[in-house]
């Protein structure tokens, strides 16, 4: 089974610090994202990224960045942590062709304080 | 763009009764549809997923859901619930074009399972 590991579950961190989250996938996906949970709101994409180096814009990019060096990790970044960026993170990867459904990560919740 | 809707954000049946998850989509071609499950804590497993054929498809863990396109819906349906269904469902629709194909996801809605 393809697996999708987030590095850390929890995560407490303090307003202005810079923040890395971790994903790494073992199936040789393309394409990997970075979704936030928030409730009611469902999931909505940070970023995306179907290549090594190769990175888009989601629906809610602001304040973040991601990076890709190699095909296995997708690196979310939040240069200056804040309050508002407190959330349930979820990383997924898939395939790019037909027949595609994601495999998601188990989270990582961040607090910033 | 596209988007979907979940209307109910939380959903209470009996365990052994039957159970209806309401999705609607707004999207122009065909879409490609999705429902996920989301136990407490956990990531998002895919229970099903529609992209052509048969409008009725099957998924794991007993789950069936039925895409009408009159009605722009793909809804989410059990003959018997389970405790162990008691989790937080997503539906999703995927682009059918463009290099990464993102997944747009409803608010889901939480069921609960009452013994």
């Amino acid at each position: 089974d393809v697996k999708v590991t987030q590095s850390s579950r929890y995560l407490v961190k303090r307003t202005g610090e810079k923040v890395f989250l971790e994903c790494v996938q073992d199936m040789d996906h393309e394409n990997m994202f970075w979704y936030r949970q928030d409730p009611g709101l469902g999931l909505r994409l940070i970023y995306f990224s179907y290549d090594v180096k190769m990175k888009e814009k989601g629906d809610i990019p602001e304040g973040y960045s991601v990076s890709r060096e190699k095909k296995e990790r997708f690196s979310l970044i939040l240069e200056s942590a804040s309050t508002n960026q407190t959330s349930m993170y979820l990383c997924a990867s898939s395939f790019p062709g037909r027949g595609y459904g994601y495999t998601f990560g188990s989270g990582t919740r961040l607090t910033v304080v | 763009a596209q988007s979907v809707t979940q209307p109910d954000i939380h959903i209470t049946v009996s365990e052994g009764a039957s159970l209806e998850l309401r999705c609607n989509y707004s999207y122009g071609a065909t879409p490609y549809l999705f429902w996920y499950v989301q136990s407490p804590g956990q990531g998002l497993q895919l229970l099903l997923k529609y992209f052509s054929g048969d409008t009725l498809v099957q998924g794991i863990k007993g789950f069936e859901a039925e895409f009408k396109r009159s009605q722009s819906s793909f809804n989410l349906r059990k003959p018997s619930v389970h405790w162990s269904d008691a989790a937080e469902y997503f539906c999703a629709v995927g682009s059918t074009s463009g290099s990464a194909r993102q997944l747009t996801f409803g608010s889901g809605t939480q069921l609960t399972v009452l013994p």
